[in-house]
């Protein structure tokens, strides 16, 4: 049973304009939601975080929203730039679960010039 | 910054043998992990530790087993390599009481 979902494999955008990647999750235990950032033949980096307690972080041009009710999460890359064409994952943990990871399938972004 | 080191980035091994992929992070993490990541399929777990000498079953550890002899290493071990463990093994390490994990560059193993 996947608990964290990406149901978009891929997705294409044009540059300067908004990329948004959802992630689903169905586990309601899950409190604090990640996004990671992975290059072909890389590990992945983290790019943002947020706790179930707010519904929005920002950090720059990369924001993740939350919305709870929904068990959704998105995140919006504005303005969106060639350099950001990687595979993003989506990734959640519950309290308790000594931390433990689990991530969606991974959403492939190409940002075209 | 943290540094979490994978001692080999390609590797190419025969069906039946035994792989050892090693891990080492330099701050003194308490939490390390195994995680493949397959076309499709995303990361899997496949072990986890939270402790030396700890370790804990993933999502997917059969024909796999793990080592943490000290703190700062990590090994996983494919005991007999077959074809359908050929993938790309990313291990992480993460301080206790914090969430987010630090990646190494991973490992891309083929086993022909």
């Amino acid at each position: 049973d996947q608990q964290v979902k990406q149901n978009s494999p891929s997705l294409s955008v044009q540059e300067g304009r908004i990329s948004i990647l959802n992630c689903d999750y169905t586990n309601s235990m899950f409190d604090y939601f990640l996004w990671y950032k992975k290059y072909p033949a890389e590990g992945p980096t983290f790019l943002i975080s947020i706790s179930s307690i707010k519904d929005k972080n920002e950090d720059g041009r990369f924001t993740v929203f939350l919305n709870k009710s929904a068990k959704h999460l998105s995140l919006h890359i504005v303005p969106s730039q060639p350099g950001d064409s990687a595979v993003y994952f989506c990734a959640a943990s519950a309290e308790g679960s000594n931390y433990k990871l689990t991530f969606g399938k991974g959403t492939l972004l190409t940002v075209n010039p | 910054d943290v540094k979490v080191t994978q001692s080999s980035r390609y590797l190419v091994k025969r069906t039946g043998e035994k792989v050892f992929l090693e891990c080492v992070q330099d701050m003194d993490h308490e939490n390390m992990f195994w995680y493949r990541q397959d076309p499709g399929l995303g990361l899997r777990l496949i072990y986890f530790s939270y402790d030396v000498k700890m370790k804990e079953k993933g999502d997917i550890p059969e024909g796999y087993s793990v080592s943490r002899e000290k703190k700062e290493r990590f090994s996983l071990i494919l005991e007999s390599a077959s074809t359908n463990q050929t993938s790309m093994y990313l291990c992480a390490s993460s301080l206790a009481g914090y969430s987010g994990y630090t990646f190494g560059s991973g490992t891309r193993l083929t086993v022909v």
